[in-house]
């Protein structure tokens, strides 16, 4: 099975900052990439396809890089809507996997 | 818009069985791949199985192969788990997720998920 590691795990973050989650593979995943974000008690919402694809309606301050087995996430600018958790998945090869989550809060 | 309305969750001591649902609309049902994922309470985010838009190719995850049968029902814009044999760890929210193509476990739309009890 590939392994998705994210870091860190949580971090905290004032609205405006920028900040980067990463995302390693424990083998190659080319650019089979997802990000997805997840308020509490709601549904995960699709971010990001193909490692750098912004899905439909997401803003631009959503931005995925990477391929093989490093990738991540960067939100510029924080917007008080952004506090979340956040998953990557990989879906390269079965079982398709997901990250652990970074949980992003408030500073 | 895309809209998927999972149903059928429920409290179930192990070993019994449940049929969820999901009714989708705002797309054309049968040209999407489909997706089940679930989350335990407190946890992340796990893959369960897909379906192609044909309804004739499944994948599931090994914690649930032999035990979960997906199928989807294209004339009704149906999709259906059928979850047999559950166990206490099979507790979770159940999602189900529109893929981005005909077979493809790369996920654009989700369900607000049902909620799946094993207890004895």
């Amino acid at each position: 099975d590939i392994q998705m590691t994210q870091s860190p795990s949580s971090l905290s973050a004032s609205v405006g900052d920028r900040v980067t989650i990463t995302c390693r593979a424990s083998q190659g995943i080319n650019t089979y990439l997802a990000w997805f974000q997840q308020k509490p008690g709601k549904a995960p919402k699709s971010l990001i396809y193909d490692a750098s694809s912004l899905q439909s309606g997401v803003p631009s301050n959503f931005r995925g890089s990477g391929s093989g087995t490093q990738f991540t996430l960067t939100i510029t600018s924080l917007q008080p809507e952004d506090f979340a958790t956040y998953y990557c998945q990989q879906y390269n090869s079965y079982p398709i996997t997901f990250g652990q989550g970074t949980r992003l809060e408030i500073k | 818009e895309v809209q998927l309305l999972e149903s059928g969750g429920g409290f179930v001591q192990p070993g019994g069985s449940l049929r969820l649902s999901c009714a989708a609309s705002g797309f054309t049902f049968s040209s999407y791949g489909m997706i089940w994922v679930r989350q335990a309470p407190g946890k992340g985010l796990e893959w369960v199985s897909v379906i192609n838009g044909a309804g004739d190719r499944t994948n599931y995850a090994d914690s649930v192969k032999g035990r979960f049968t997906m199928s989807r029902d294209n004339s009704k814009s149906t999709l259906s788990l059928y979850l047999n044999n559950l166990r206490v760890e099979d507790t979770a929210v159940y999602f189900c997720a529109k893929g981005m193509t005909g077979w493809t476990n790369k996920i654009d739309s989700w369900g607000q998920g049902t909620l799946v009890t094993v207890s004895s």
